[in-house]
């Protein structure tokens, strides 16, 4: 079985700022692990993914979320923050090793940006 | 590539029609999901299909919802009757199997 948590519903930050916004998972085998962003009105849009290789990814818009296997995290960072990325955030995760090719979605975390 | 599409963008009916959601999949891509998103329930898994074949239905929420995919660059969601509590934004999305999603822009669907 897989599963993500998004352990917070809403996340405050002033602009300029860094910002964290938190992702763990719970997979059997090894995971893929996925960020999407979404704006009002808007569909999903693609972040960031990690497969293998280096823990820290890079994305669009500035974004980046670092891969820490022990504690099965995967939190989406930025280093200052812009008015313009408050949005609602997704975190998802499929298990590479459970033969199912359907991710799992967190339930968002809305992202506020302050000015 | 356009990106994925659906159509209608907006949808108001009333109670007992039927409504059909329809979604045009990225050339190539393999695989197709709908999801329903709203307040209460968060993003929600309805249907996965690969390669036309629906795979993983569970989260079709009871017999009045079903899908099709006739082929690879089209997909129908149905609602028969609608009801009220199926007010909710209707995303399609497609991709390579196993690899990251492409959403469409979404349904708003009210039933009055």
């Amino acid at each position: 079985a897989q599963s993500v948590a998004q352990p917070e519903d809403q996340v405050n930050v002033a602009e300029g700022n860094p910002l964290t916004v938190k992702c763990t998972y719970s997979v059997s085998g090894n995971p893929y692990l996925f960020w999407y962003v979404q704006y009002p009105n808007r569909g999903l849009q693609f972040l960031l993914k990690y497969i293998t290789g280096d823990n820290l990814v890079k994305g669009s818009y500035g974004f980046e979320a670092e891969f820490n296997k022990s504690q099965t995290s995967f939190h989406l960072k930025k280093p200052s923050a812009l008015v313009s990325d408050s949005a609602l955030y997704f975190c998802a995760v499929r298990d590479m090793g459970g033969g199912s090719y359907i991710p799992t979605f967190g339930r968002g975390t809305s992202l506020i940006v302050h000015p | 590539d356009a990106g994925v599409i659906q159509s209608p963008r907006h949808e108001v009916t009333e109670m007992g029609q039927e409504v059909t959601l329809r979604c045009k999949p990225i050339s190539g891509h393999n695989s197709l999901f709908w999801y329903r998103q709203t307040m209460m329930r968060g993003l929600e898994l309805l249907i996965y299909f690969n390669n036309n074949v629906p795979i993983d239905d569970s989260g079709m929420p009871e017999d009045r919802f079903s899908a099709k995919m006739p082929n690879a660059s089209f997909s129908t969601l149905k609602i028969q009757p609608s009801e009220p509590r199926d007010s909710a934004v209707y995303f399609c999305a497609s991709s390579l199997t196993g690899d990251r999603e492409y959403f469409g822009p979404g349904t708003r669907l009210t039933v009055t």
